[in-house]
């Protein structure tokens, strides 16, 4: 059974840094490309990040670029998102996503990790 | 990086058909047959419901269907439950190999 499991997430002051990590099983993450995906308190669902199985493609959302860094390790099954200078805006439930076999929609969700920033 | 457009709502009585619309641009929904959508009850992690604009996973029912014409992509519903009441999103492939997302569409069973 495919299972994705967010960690990392709690309270963290604005300019201040977090790490999320997503623990995959179930599957090899390295055969695929994955996401993070985040959606504030009663707002819809905003991509933020993804990462091509080989690391050889990330993109960015503009609204994160140059702030969050998204990165992988196939050996230990996990996706990370480091997240840098935080702000309020960034507040949010994150998602990790795995994307379909080769394809583009995200067939598997974790259950999500909170971030609030907050001072 | 604009969000696709939705409606905020739409909503039908059991047993009929909604359909619900994903307008975007060239540079996304309508340059890429990689548009899909996602249903998310209260609570939940989001479901894919429809991919690659038309394409059903697995374990998904068949009232569910999808479709695009122009920059313009749309989810239908056929004999509307009362279980299919939730947050619909659709999403896009773009030309930048970025993602993008609709604002939502918040679905009423009558």
């Amino acid at each position: 059974e495919v299972q994705l499991v967010e960690s990392g997430g709690g309270l963290v002051q604005p300019g201040r840094s977090l790490r999320l990590s997503c623990a995959a099983s179930g599957f090899t993450i390295g055969d695929y490309a994955m996401h993070w995906v985040r959606q504030a308190p009663g707002k819809g669902l905003e991509w933020v990040s993804g990462i091509s199985w080989n690391s050889g493609v990330i993109v960015y959302a503009d609204s994160v670029k140059g702030r969050f860094t998204i990165s992988r390790d196939n050996a230990k099954n996990s996706l990370y998102l480091q997240m840098n200078s935080l702000r309020a805006e960034d507040t949010a439930l994150y998602y990790c996503a795995k994307v379909v076999r080769g394809g583009y929609a995200f067939d598997y969700w974790g259950q999500g990790t909170l971030v609030t920033v907050s001072s | 990086q604009s969000a696709l457009t939705q409606p905020a709502s739409v909503s039908g009585s059991p047993g009929q058909s909604i359909t619900i619309s994903c307008t975007g641009t060239s540079s996304d929904v309508g340059g890429y047959n990689y548009v899909s959508w996602y249903q998310q009850h209260p609570g939940e992690a989001p479901k894919l419901m429809i991919h690659d604009v038309s394409s059903r996973p697995s374990g998904v029912s068949n009232r569910f269907s999808g479709s695009k014409s122009g920059n313009t992509a749309s989810l239908t519903i056929s004999g509307l439950q009362a279980e299919d009441e939730a947050d619909y999103y659709c999403s896009s492939y773009t030309s930048s190999s970025t993602r993008l997302f609709g604002g939502g569409t918040k679905l009423t069973v009558l």
